[in-house]
């Protein structure tokens, strides 16, 4: 079953601009990752942050995770046409294994 | 190569046949995962191996899904009599040891279509 939801299911953006993505999970969490597919296939890691920290930095994305509100947040600034693509959030617990529970994702098309 | 691969990369079948996905992860990667993906959702995890056991097999959906990694590397999943809901792209990923920050290395797919 998926973990949680993204938000918004879909945007467009112009070339240039920042794209913003929001992603809820309903657990509590180890660490929470995002990842990026390009025509419905391959997964690409893209960062991951654990449950005690609050923002990470990665060149050109930024994210933040608030476990209070278990909701993690995505920033793509100074957005590229090669951007295009699915962006997922995915959670592991705390417990067991590394199992990924993934959102619903969020379809980013940038346009140029 | 370097990253994980799966085959084929598509497999149509009829409903009620038997088909097998194979996955080839990372050197060296002691932890397996199969996902599977339907048309406009978030994949969805199936089972996990750690070297040849399947220490999580809690998202195989009924018993007609089946999966071994008989020599701790190579991985099959196998499904017997599908059925059209069975139609997903499956997705296989490894990672260095299964630890909780490990980061996961996921193949290309297989895109399974049920007639």
């Amino acid at each position: 079953s998926q973990q949680g939801e993204e938000d918004p299911q879909a945007l467009s953006i112009q070339e240039g601009e920042n794209a913003t993505m929001n992603c809820s999970y309903k657990t509590s969490i180890n660490n929470l990752q995002w990842y990026r597919q390009n025509s419905g296939r391959g997964l690409v890691h893209l960062i991951l942050i654990r449950s005690n920290e609050r923002e990470k930095h990665s060149g050109r994305l930024r994210v933040t995770l608030d476990t209070s509100k278990k909701s993690s947040s995505l920033l793509i600034t100074a957005s590229r046409a090669a951007d295009t693509a699915s962006y997922f959030c995915a959670t592991v617990r705390n417990f067991g294994n590394e199992k990924l529970t993934f959102g619903t994702g969020t379809r980013l098309t940038i346009i140029p | 190569g370097a990253g994980v691969s799966q085959t084929p990369s598509n497999k149509v079948t009829e409903k009620g046949k038997y088909v097998e996905l194979r996955c080839d992860p990372i050197s060296g990667h002691t932890a397996l995962y199969w996902y599977r993906q339907s048309l406009g959702q978030g994949p969805e995890f199936l089972i996990y191996f750690q070297g040849t056991g399947a220490a999580d097999d809690s998202g195989l959906p009924n018993d007609r899904f089946f999966a071994v990694r008989p020599e701790g590397s190579v991985s099959t999943l196998k499904i017997q009599r599908t059925e059209r809901g069975d139609s997903a792209v499956y997705l296989c990923a490894s990672s260095f040891k299964g630890q909780l920050t490990d980061t996961q290395y996921f193949g290309p797919g297989t895109r399974l279509t049920v007639l």
